[in-house]
């Protein structure tokens, strides 16, 4: 069973759907994290979950909203998306979210469209 | 500011030939981490080395060596005799103890030809 993994890998959506992305981690790890990869930019950080709480909203807008009902599930609750809001959106944990040196374990992502 | 560049976007080698992708970083920590992952198509970030900012003696893993020198500001990775397998997006990432964030360079598209 893989350590991360993220659900659905592909969304194509409308622009006033309302969809979710689904992450949930095997390794007993206590922090969560969701990184927006887009087209020739860098990864970009939007949240982080450290024991179920909420300790990094790297000024995302609203309309994205993340769910950490516990230390292995994580969600992306999309609403009313932009075209540019299309990219891959990754998953990552680590033992706990206060740590520096700890490497990230990564899902696979879901890439996800924006129409 | 924690800041990591890896100036080659794109890198294109025949299989066999070595490889050398560059990284360069900034930061006002003394202690930091240093980081190199691989992003296969398959989409997931694998995790391949971490260097710690007082530890700057190389590493060989297989086919894989870095090179970390604070002289420089660099932690440069090296893949001899590549093989097709090792196409990949690359990354280089810092984490100092001051932020407490991880911070990725732009990522370098290595392509292996057979």
């Amino acid at each position: 069973e893989t350590g991360v993994t993220q659900t659905p890998r592909h969304l194509v959506m409308g622009m006033t759907n309302k969809k979710s992305l689904k992450c949930e981690q095997h390794l007993g790890h206590n922090a969560m994290y969701w990184y927006k990869q887009s087209a020739k930019k860098p990864l970009e950080l939007m949240f982080v979950y450290n024991f179920k709480e909420q300790t990094e909203n790297n000024s995302v807008p609203s309309r994205f909203s993340p769910e950490c009902p516990n230390s292995s599930h994580l969600f992306l609750h999309l609403h009313t998306l932009q075209p540019e809001d299309s990219a891959l959106y990754l998953c990552a944990s680590s033992p706990t979210g206060s740590s520096y040196n700890s490497p990230l374990h990564f899902g696979n992502g879901t890439r996800l469209t924006v129409t | 500011a924690q800041k990591v560049t890896q100036a080659q976007t794109e890198i294109s080698v025949v299989e066999k030939e070595d490889v050398t992708l560059d990284c360069v970083y900034e930061t006002r920590d003394t202690t930091y981490y240093l980081f190199w992952y691989k992003q296969p198509p398959s989409g997931e970030l694998v995790f391949l080395i971490r260097r710690n900012s007082f530890d700057e003696q190389n590493e060989i893993s297989g086919r894989y060596s870095w090179n970390f020198q604070k002289s420089t500001s660099s932690f440069n990775f090296t893949i001899t005799a590549s093989q097709v397998v090792d196409s990949a997006v690359y990354f280089c990432a810092l984490s100092g103890q001051g932020a407490q964030k991880l911070v990725f360079g732009q990522g370098t598209r290595l392509t292996i030809n057979p």
